[in-house]
């Protein structure tokens, strides 16, 4: 998983509440990106930033917010008004915004609601 | 708009025969195609891409992808399965155009190799 962290592994979370996810990434990338993976529908894109203090949208940010205040993180909050969060959360990083540029993924995080 | 397609979301091949796993993609102008691997509960891990140049790619851990750009197709092989190939499998493409979107992703095929 290279040298990107996220935490906590498992996250349960009551209906209502809001929960942060954190990745972290010691590559000096300058990209990171946010995935939700469920079962066969292969990962969807929730928010990306190319650089620091910048952020967009991707297919599914709706009930989501993320912040990139420093190069090496890029939290993820999923919020109550997001209707059906329990999904395995993958955070990814890579060299720069340039297309061919492989990403680099962390282990991911677990979050189920109860 | 780009998109991309695992046809078999299974594959069943005995330890030591070869094996594929085939991706199709759609794109506006030049593709960059990705491999990944997902162990289960675990993040993904790059394989291998394709960029420009050689069709014939040559990855980690012995695989291999052929871009066929008439077929639009960039199956992934290996000339001899181990069990420890067993595993899920992610083709991923981005249209080479700058403006874009990011990466999108198959639906994963999961591949089983039976010892």
């Amino acid at each position: 998983d290279g040298g990107i962290t996220q935490s906590p592994k498992y996250l349960f979370r009551k209906e209502g509440q809001n929960v942060t996810l954190s990745c972290e990434q010691n590559l000096n990338h300058d990209a990171m990106y946010w995935y939700r993976q469920d079962p066969g529908q292969g990962l969807r894109l929730i928010y990306y930033s190319q650089i620091v203090n910048d952020f967009q949208k991707g297919d599914i940010a709706e009930g989501y917010s993320v912040s990139r205040e420093k190069k090496e993180s890029f939290p993820l909050t999923v919020t109550s008004a997001q209707k059906n969060p329990t999904a395995f959360y993958l955070c990814a990083s890579s060299q720069s915004r340039d297309p061919y540029n492989e990403q680099f993924f962390g282990p991911g995080t677990r979050l189920t609601v109860l | 708009a780009q998109s991309v397609a695992q046809p078999e979301d299974q594959v069943n091949v005995a330890e030591g025969n070869p094996l594929t796993v085939k991706c199709t993609y759609s794109v506006s102008g030049n593709p960059y195609l990705f491999w990944y691997v997902q162990y289960p509960n675990r993040g993904l891990q790059f394989l291998l891409k394709y960029i420009t140049g050689d069709n014939l790619v040559k990855g980690s851990y012995g695989f291999e992808a052929e871009f066929n750009k008439s077929q639009t197709s960039f199956h992934l092989k290996k000339p001899s399965a181990l069990v420890s190939d067993s595993a899920l499998y992610f083709c991923a493409v981005r249209d080479g155009r700058g403006s874009a979107r990011q990466l999108t992703f198959g639906s994963g095929t999961q591949l089983t190799v039976l010892p």
